[in-house]
């Protein structure tokens, strides 16, 4: 069965600092990979996703994110946060082949300092 | 339209009250979803349609909900005799066809609250 663990609950960073969301993923094949942003009352807005290619991926808003196979990870990155950037933000796993039933992590909540 | 709608957006029901979420997939979508999210928590997988065809229903929790989606485009989730258990945000999704790499949409969700 495929599982997502976000080790991080709360993360807080100031404003201009660079931010990293640490992502990894229990998965027998290779998977795809996603991240969405969640604002406080509404639904999952996607960030970027990972189906196969380049391991490095751009998204919108400024992230991008890196699949490491050898360490089952895919890691979220930002140069330089934003405090528009303070959501709740969750990495999940679909199956290939599949990739309709995703499986999420348990969130990470970001707090921007200004 | 040009999103995923769903209603209510909230609803309190008593438990033991049957409730019905509606969800509006984005037009011509195939694909649609429905996941629940407790507080705190990330979504989780609840029911999947392709079109009128219900292909996984293996995340439903219990026989208290069912889900359809008779002409292939709106959905609606029933859950009946509700329980406090079942208090929860219900998002809706769709996609054209999330195999081949579409993105997955969702909508605002239905904040269920039972009491």
């Amino acid at each position: 069965a495929q599982s997502v663990t976000q080790p991080d609950i709360h993360i807080t960073v100031s404003e201009g600092a660079s931010l990293e969301l640490r992502c990894n993923y229990s998965y027998g094949a290779t998977p795809y990979l996603f991240w969405y942003v969640q604002s406080p009352g509404q639904g999952l807005q996607l960030l970027l996703k990972y189906f196969s290619g380049d391991t490095l991926v751009q998204g919108i808003k400024g992230f991008e994110a890196e699949f490491k196979r050898s360490q089952s990870s895919f890691n979220l990155r930002k140069p330089s946060v934003h405090w528009s950037d303070a959501a709740e933000y969750f990495c999940a796993v679909g199956a290939q082949g599949g990739g309709n039933k995703l499986t999420f992590g348990t969130g990470t909540q970001l707090k921007v300092e200004l | 339209g040009a999103g995923v709608s769903q209603s209510p957006r909230y609803k309190v029901a008593k438990r033991g009250q049957d409730v019905a979420l509606r969800c509006d997939p984005i037009s011509g979508h195939v694909s649609l979803f429905w996941y629940q999210q407790a507080l705190g928590q990330g979504p989780e997988f609840l029911t999947y349609f392709q079109n009128e065809a219900q292909l996984d229903k293996s995340g439903l929790p219990s026989d208290r909900f069912f889900a359809e989606r008779p002409e292939g485009s709106v959905s609606t989730l029933k859950i009946q005799r509700t329980q406090q258990e079942d208090s929860a945000v219900y998002l809706c999704a769709s996609s054209l066809n999330p195999s081949s790499g579409n993105t997955i949409y969702f909508g605002e969700g239905s904040w269920l609250t039972v009491v």
